[in-house]
């Protein structure tokens, strides 16, 4: 099925830097998300963006839904060694027959150096 | 808060056996999703449920069924197992009109 391209696929990092990671797709969303997953566990929500140019923050995460509604960036201010983990972005349209659908992208890989 | 629970959250299968896992979405959350998660790979939608009718469809073989039932938890059935249905299977849940997605901690299963 359809991936969105997320970049970089992995990044190791020293505690206290700054990460970014971002989304691009070749199609609109109308609502991005991204979510945290650690190994042999379900994905966490991050944030959520729901208006193309919004930018919005959750502690040290921030992320911005682009303004074609085609892309959208996570920063992780600070970083600690808790962040590590996969991040996972994903564009989200809604179903005609209720709910929404969410497609993923392929995953950046955090890993941070004390 | 309440979250998505899965079980069982660890199941051993052979070939060709049959397995049913479960979904109990988060209380007041009228939408179901399952998903299918290979080692190092991003989770793939298998199906999805709203007011309990199947609203979307993915990449789920003839061989898996799903339905969600009067109380909104859902059953997953995988009949003749295969190796390669060895894999995290997630589901998430959601409510109108935001629809984010939260997901359960997963089954992990293993078929032999």
């Amino acid at each position: 099925g359809q991936q969105l391209n997320q970049s970089p696929q992995s990044m190791f990092i020293q505690e206290g830097e700054d990460v970014s990671m971002n989304c691009t797709s070749s199609s609109i969303f109308n609502t991005w998300l991204w979510y945290k997953q650690e190994p042999g566990e379900g994905p966490v929500l991050l944030i959520a963006l729901y208006k193309a140019g919004e930018l919005t923050s959750n502690g040290r995460l921030t992320a911005q839904f682009g303004i074609t509604r085609k892309d959208s960036f996570l920063n992780i201010s600070a970083s600690i060694p808790s962040d590590v983990g996969i991040y996972f972005c994903a564009g989200q349209l809604p179903l005609t027959g209720g709910g929404n659908k969410l497609t993923f992208g392929t995953g950046t890989q955090l890993k941070v150096e004390l | 808060a309440a979250g998505v629970i899965q079980s069982p959250r660890h199941l051993i299968k052979e070939k060709r056996e049959t397995a049913t896992l479960k979904c109990y979405p988060i209380p007041r959350h009228d939408t179901v999703y399952w998903y299918q998660q290979g080692p190092g790979q991003d989770p793939q939608f298998l199906i999805s449920f709203y007011e309990k009718m199947q609203s979307d469809k993915g990449s789920i073989p003839d061989r898996f069924s799903a339905q969600q039932f009067s109380d909104y938890h859902s059953e997953l059935n995988m009949s003749s197992l295969e190796l390669g249905d060895s894999a995290l299977y997630f589901c998430a849940s959601s409510s109108d009109p935001s629809g984010e997605q939260y997901f359960g901690p997963g089954t992990r299963l293993t078929v032999t």
